[in-house]
């Protein structure tokens, strides 16, 4: 049974680019939360996705959209990269109704 | 909003050393509690929970003990490994039967010597 996965590995982006980041959930989870980590932090959260739709969102600016597709995967996009946007990006799958969420590897953005 | 503070590392010890990590929380309805785990290069994994008051949390030689009276939810191992060197993090959900958000502390940063 695969758990969360999570691509591209690594990614490095110039300020102001565009970037988008995938997640596939662990097989029957059918919601998608993401959190950012920067460097010697603990993670934030960013949004979670459910049904397709944008349940919950943290305090991160619109820069930052997802998507959820039929098949549960995730994207999350952030627009016009900033330096500040360097960090560990995390995807955590979960069913619905359990608060327990299992994390991918995640996604290590660097922006030059 | 809700918060966890957590003691900052990093913690140095030697194997067979006692640990204690605390950790300290404010929220305004009745969260769960959580001890995750990052080993180097790897992924945050969930080491043990607690659902409700006085709920203690064990896994792997780990405990913790949601305790609401001091807002705490501290971490201990009586006997430390080499292979317990890792990023340990506090954190919170709102949510007890539904998926939420969580909330982190900052990390503690583990190394145990041989």
């Amino acid at each position: 049974d695969a758990g969360v996965t999570q691509s591209p590995t690594h990614l490095i982006k110039t300020r102001g680019q565009q970037v988008t980041l995938r997640c596939s959930p662990k097989s029957g989870h059918d919601t998608v939360s993401w959190y950012q980590q920067a460097l010697g932090q603990g993670p934030q959260f960013i949004f979670q996705y459910y049904e397709e739709e944008e349940r919950q969102r943290g305090n991160f600016p619109d820069r930052f959209s997802g998507h959820q597709f039929p098949n549960y995967s995730s994207e999350l996009n952030v627009n016009a990269l900033l330096l500040g946007d360097s960090a560990l990006y995390l995807c955590a799958s979960s069913l619905v109704d359990s608060y327990e969420q299992y994390f991918g590897p995640g996604t290590r953005l660097t922006v030059t | 909003g809700d918060s966890v503070t957590q003691m900052e590392g990093p913690v140095t010890l030697s194997e067979e050393a006692f640990l204690t990590i605390n950790c300290t929380y404010t929220a305004t309805g009745y969260p769960s509690l959580f001890w995750y785990v990052q080993y180097p290069g790897e992924g945050l994994q969930l080491l043990l929970k607690a659902t409700k008051a006085d709920d203690k949390g064990s896994n792997k030689g780990f405990e913790a003990t949601y305790r609401k009276e001091t807002t705490s939810f501290h971490l201990e191992k009586g006997s430390v490994q080499v292979s317990d060197s890792a990023v340990y993090f506090c954190a919170l959900s709102e949510g007890q039967s539904s998926a939420s958000k969580i909330i982190f502390g900052s990390g503690t940063r583990l190394s145990i010597r041989p």
